[in-house]
Parts: C-alpha cells; sequence; structure tokens
C-alpha cells in the first residue's frame, strides 16, 4: 500500500518569494508522483508528473519538483511567487502502470499576500 | 477542446432522496474515476471503471453505485444521500497504459438538506 504525508498543511508567504511544499511518500512498489492544484469550487489541474527518468521535473507555472527516492520525497518548488498561486496544493501517488488511481496526501494551502 | 465534463457544477439535494451526478470526457480514455472530496479533506477514490470493469474500492459505502454506459459517460448514483455524503465529487479519466495521469473535471459540489 501506498501513503503520502504532506507536511505542512498551510504556508503563507509574501508575493515574489519562493516556496517549498513538501511531500514524502511511502511504498514498497514503484510509484508514480504527482502534484495537483485546486482553487476554491474547482477541480484538480495536473502541476507536474514524476513516471520516470530525470529526478528534476518542470511544470506549469514555473513550479518544479524533485524527486528523491533515497528520501521517498517529491517536494515542489517555485522560485517566485504570484498572488494567483494562492491554491490548495496536493501531493499525490499512484502504483506503476495505474496513473489514475490516486492517493492523495491532505494538501497545503498556500496563501500568498503582498 | 478535449475534456473531462461533470454536470451539474453544484447540485442540492434532500436527505434519502436519491441523486446521480453525471460524467462525459471527450479524450476517449479507457478509465473513469469517481472521487469523495470531503469540506478541507484530500480525495478519495470511491470507484473507477476500466472499460466496463467496474472496480469498487473496499470501503466505498453501498449507498454509492455507479454506470458506465458508453466509452464517454460516466454517473455517479447515491441512493439515499445522508448529510454525511455532502462533498465535492471530482470525475477524472486515464489511459490504462504506462507513463499516464489523471484528467480531472470541474467538479459537483453536492449539497443535502
Amino acid at each position: 500500500a501506498q501513503s503520502v504525508t504532506q507536511l505542512d498543511s498551510q504556508v503563507p508567504v509574501f508575493e515574489e518569494a519562493p516556496v517549498e511544499l513538501r511531500c514524502n511518500y511511502s511504498s514498497s512498489v514503484s510509484v508514480y508522483l504527482f502534484w495537483y492544484v485546486q482553487y476554491p469550487n474547482q477541480g484538480l489541474q495536473l502541476l507536474l508528473k514524476y513516471l520516470s527518468g530525470s529526478t528534476l521535473v518542470k511544470g506549469i507555472n514555473g513550479f518544479e519538483a524533485e524527486f528523491n527516492k533515497s528520501q521517498t520525497s517529491f517536494h515542489l518548488r517555485k522560485p517566485s511567487v504570484h498572488i494567483s498561486d494562492t491554491a490548495e496544493y496536493f501531493c499525490a501517488v499512484s502504483q506503476y502502470n495505474q496513473g489514475g488511481k490516486l492517493i492523495f496526501g491532505q494538501g497545503t494551502e498556500l496563501s500568498v499576500k503582498p | 477542446d478535449a475534456m473531462v465534463i461533470q454536470n451539474p457544477r453544484y447540485q442540492v439535494t434532500q436527505f434519502g432522496k436519491p441523486v446521480t451526478l453525471s460524467c462525459s470526457q471527450t479524450l476517449n480514455h479507457n478509465v473513469m474515476y469517481w472521487y469523495q472530496q470531503k469540506s478541507s479533506q484530500a480525495p478519495k477514490l470511491l470507484f473507477h471503471y476500466y472499460d466496463k470493469d467496474f472496480n469498487n474500492e473496499a470501503d466505498t459505502p453501498d449507498n454509492f453505485q455507479s454506470r458506465r454506459p458508453n466509452t464517454s459517460f460516466c454517473f455517479l448514483d447515491i441512493r439515499s444521500p445522508g448529510l454525511g455524503d455532502a462533498a465535492m465529487y471530482l470525475c477524472a479519466t486515464s489511459r490504462q497504459a504506462m507513463n499516464t495521469e489523471a484528467f480531472f473535471g470541474q467538479g459537483t459540489r453536492l449539497t443535502v438538506v
């Protein structure tokens, strides 16, 4: 079985500052890793994914994440945030070859202040 | 644009009155999922279809059913909604293949009164 832990439930940050949202996972099998963003009363939008290959993954809106297998982490980073990045961010895992069957972390609320 | 569409976006139903939520997709994906997301919680998988094969999660209540009449459409039926079933319901699709991810609809927010 897989599980996901997002280490921060809320992250307040000032506009144009860098941010890191932390995610750790556990699994006994190979996994795919994802970050999704959710705006209020909206569905989930994929920010980026790690399926295989390079451990540094670049996504939309200037976000990137690094897969660290030894530390079982997949932290999300952005060098300079905007007010419009204020949203809920979910880290998720799926078993290899089952990319849509997701187990989510509890979410991190990113709040960007002017 | 190819996408996943959920209707309605907001649904109010009475306690105990059956309700159906719908999802359609133009991606021609063979796998469709229903997730339940309660307030301030993570989405949780209820069940999924791989083509016409229905796969129920072990802890999904019997009150929840699903139908998939064809590749494009999938329905979530709640037979007797309780107050605890108020949530955002998210439909998603994917290809059953390597190197794939889920594509989500905008969700239906269900209120039970």
